[in-house]
């Protein structure tokens, strides 16, 4: 069983249309939850960091985690054309230093 | 504040030669890390430096190796290159390791 299962199935949405994309863990020792936004051909782009159970909003993002079922997600609300990448989970333990990552979702909103 | 600068952007290698990448974090952190990210894969943790020593290491093969200055520059050397070896390289880094990791555009290393 990998550390960080994500569905790496594309996912597209028309303009203005929620977009939900979620994560599952086995680690318990992860403690630390970000979500990252990839263009083609750049570098990953940190869009959330969370350490606890509950949800951040961020603008027109929304990240939640819940601990107890090893589960996270990311909501994208009113979502843009630019809003098309992929988007990656990743997670990482307390001391640990290494960010385990989910294998990313490609996104398409559709003007 | 500038970001995570990454050298070369694209490399272009052959079987069996060796290469060396750069990275420059963002002022005032001072832990490194690197990653290999292809599609198959993913985005596979390679090694984490902090105060010039390695800290954590990934599953690779020994052929990778790197080194971080007092600077908190760091390097990633790959030795013996392998056409699997062909990837996109990220570096990341953070204040401790612990906290919010941001990462470069990457050096696009194609082996041939």
């Amino acid at each position: 069983q990998k550390e960080v299962e994500q569905d790496p199935g594309p996912l597209s949405v028309p303009e203005g249309a929620i977009v939900s994309l979620n994560c599952t863990y086995s680690n318990s020792a992860f403690q630390y939850f970000m979500w990252y936004r990839q263009y083609s051909r750049k570098g990953p782009e940190l869009l959330m960091y969370t350490y606890s159970s509950g949800n951040k909003e961020d603008g027109r993002f929304t990240a939640q985690v819940d601990k107890s079922s090893k589960y996270i997600s990311l909501f994208i609300r009113d979502s843009q054309p630019s809003d098309s990448a992929t988007y990656l989970c990743a997670m990482m333990g307390t001391g640990n230093n290494r960010l385990a990552f989910g294998k990313g979702n490609q996104v398409v909103v559709i003007p | 504040k500038a970001g995570v600068t990454q050298t070369p952007r694209y490399l272009i290698k052959t079987r069996g030669q060796q290469v060396t990448l750069s990275c420059s974090p963002i002022s005032g952190h001072r832990s490194v890390s690197w990653y290999q990210q292809t599609p198959g894969q993913g985005l596979q943790f390679l090694f984490e430096y902090f105060s010039e020593t390695q800290r954590n290491k990934g599953n690779f093969p020994g052929r990778f190796s790197g080194r971080q200055f007092s600077n908190s520059r760091s390097e990633m050397n790959v030795s013996t290159l392998e056409l699997g070896d062909s990837a996109l390289y990220l570096c990341a880094s953070s204040q401790d390791g612990n906290t919010e990791a941001f990462f470069g555009q990457g050096t696009r290393l194609t082996v041939v």
